[in-house]
């Protein structure tokens, strides 16, 4: 149980371009799901925090309006980078939990490739 | 949330058993010390989790002193299959809704 899936799992796109990624909980509802990225070599960063219905939560220094997140449903958060450049290229990691459970389960993670 | 601290990297043989330490001085009384388990281009796995004494599962052990200011990770018997970076979270239970900031983490590597 607690399984969660990511999709893509990697993705290569032009600089300007749009990316979204998906974040589904595929045996639970997720009420919380949480962005990370990761660059090589490094831990992961906390970009924000989602609830089912309401706006995301963005961590200081993290570009809201580069960084769309939504979490329409209780399954399902996805995030867009828009306007992708080089440096967004990373690893984009999902979490999920349910009600105030503090454990998170993750996802497999997506590489992005911007060109 | 308390800042918590690891080796960078660890070298092991095979069936060693792997202990890391993680320190986390600020530990808060409602905290609680979780183990992560990252493989390359792969989301973190979730090993243990304890708040005092000894916590063990059929993965791993861990410690955690009287004092709460450190805990070990302790991995029986490693294989290749346990090269991976370990992640030690110290946190409250529904904290600022269940945020986890990882550090960077206990880079393992188990040769032949």
């Amino acid at each position: 149980g607690a399984v969660v899936s990511q999709h893509p799992s990697r993705v290569i796109c032009k600089s300007g371009t749009s990316v979204k990624i998906e974040c589904r909980s595929l045996d639970f509802q997720a009420t919380t799901m949480f962005w990370y990225r990761q660059f090589p070599k490094q831990s992961l960063m906390l970009m924000a925090t989602s609830n089912e219905g309401s706006k995301a939560t963005y961590e200081q220094g993290v570009e809201k309006d580069k960084f769309l997140i939504n979490h329409a449903s209780l399954t399902l958060s996805t995030l867009t980078v828009t306007s992708a450049h080089p440096e967004d290229s990373s690893f984009y990691i999902c979490s999920a939990r349910f009600g105030t459970s503090y454990e998170q389960y993750f996802g497999p993670g997506t590489r992005l490739t911007v060109t | 949330l308390a800042k918590t601290t690891q080796p960078i990297s660890m070298d092991s043989y095979e069936g060693q058993e792997v202990n890391i330490t993680c320190s986390h001085n600020n530990i808060a009384t409602n905290d609680y010390i979780t183990w992560y388990q990252q493989f390359p281009s792969q989301g973190p796995r979730f090993i243990i989790q304890g708040y005092k004494t000894k916590v063990t599962n059929e993965v791993a052990s861990l410690f955690i002193p009287a004092d709460r200011k450190s805990s070990t990770l302790s991995l029986p018997r490693v294989s290749l299959s346990d090269t991976a970076v370990y992640y030690c979270l110290v946190g409250r239970r529904n904290n600022q809704g269940g945020k986890l900031i990882f550090g960077q983490g206990t880079e393992l590597s188990v040769k032949p």
